[in-house]
C-alpha cells in the first residue's frame, strides 16, 4: 500500500523556468511533509518541509505548497538551475514520533 | 560537522551468504535509522533506534535481518542468509531526536546478491 505517491517518474525543465514536482498521499493522519533531494551515489539530503497547519513554506528558490483537502503537495523550484538535476523524494510523517514514509521519487533534469 | 559514515560502499555476494553493514551517525544524534532502497522505489524504514533501544522494527524481516546499536553510537545491520530480493541500497540516517523530522543520510551501501 503506497501511502505517498509521486506519479511522475521524471521531469525535464529548461534552465530558468519553473519546476513543479507533485506528491499525493492517502493517509489523512500525515501531519508533516518533507522533500529530499538525492544526487547519484549520495544519500538523500533534506530540502524543505511543511507542517499540516500551513499551506505554504518558502526557502529561497524552493516553495512547498500543501493542499490538505486534496491530499496533495507540490514543490516549486524557481528559477530552475542545472545543479537542481537530481531525484526528489516526497516524505510524510503521522505524528512526531512516527516513521517517515517516502514516495518513489521524481527525477528532475534541468537542461541548458 | 562530519556526516553519517557508512561502509562498505559496495558489496557483491551470492545468495545464502551473509553480509554486514556498518554505520556511524553524526556525533550527538540520538536516533539512528536503517532504510532499504530498492531500485525505482523510495527508501523504506527497516529499523529505528533511540540511543541503543529499538523504537520501530515492524518492517524488518527478522528471519534474516538483524541490527544492533550496542553503545548507542554506531550500528551494524546484518543479513543472513541473503536472498536475491535483498539487492538494494542500505541507507543509514541519524537525527538529533525522535521528534525531529529532518534526517541526515549517509551515502549508502549498495548490495548486489547474485
Amino acid at each position: 500500500d503506497q501511502q505517498v505517491k509521486q506519479n511522475s517518474p521524471s521531469l525535464s525543465v529548461q534552465e530558468g523556468r519553473i519546476s513543479i514536482l507533485n506528491c499525493d498521499y492517502t493517509n489523512s493522519m500525515f501531519d508533516y511533509f518533507l522533500w529530499y533531494k538525492k544526487y547519484p551515489a549520495e544519500g538523500p539530503t533534506f530540502l524543505i518541509s511543511i507542517s499540516s497547519i500551513k499551506d505554504k513554506n518558502e526557502d529561497g528558490r524552493f516553495t512547498v505548497f500543501l493542499n490538505k483537502s486534496a491530499k496533495h503537495l507540490s514543490l516549486h523550484i524557481v528559477p530552475s538551475q542545472p545543479g537542481d538535476s537530481a531525484v526528489y523524494f516526497c516524505a510524510a510523517r503521522a505524528g512526531t514520533a512516527s516513521k517517515l514514509t517516502f514516495g518513489t521519487g521524481t527525477r528532475l533534469q534541468v537542461t541548458l | 560537522e562530519a556526516g553519517v559514515a557508512q561502509s562498505p560502499r559496495y558489496k557483491i555476494i551470492e545468495k545464502r551468504q551473509s553480509v554486514a553493514f556498518w554505520c556511524n551517525p553524526i556525533s550527538g544524534h540520538a536516533t539512528l535509522y536503517w532504510y532499504q532502497q530498492i531500485l525505482g522505489q523510495g527508501p523504506k524504514l527497516l529499523i529505528q533506534f533511540q540511543n541503543n533501544g529499538v523504537v520501530d522494527d515492524s518492517q524488518l524481516p527478522k528471519d534474516r535481518f538483524s541490527a544492533e546499536r550496542l553503545k548507542g553510537v554506531d550500528s551494524t545491520l546484518k543479513i543472513q542468509p541473503a536472498k536475491l530480493e535483498d539487492s538494494a541500497v542500505y541507507l543509514c540516517a541519524s537525527s538529533r531526536g525522535i521528534n525531529t523530522g529532518e534526517l541526515f543520510f549517509g551515502e549508502g551501501s549498495r548490495l548486489t546478491v547474485l
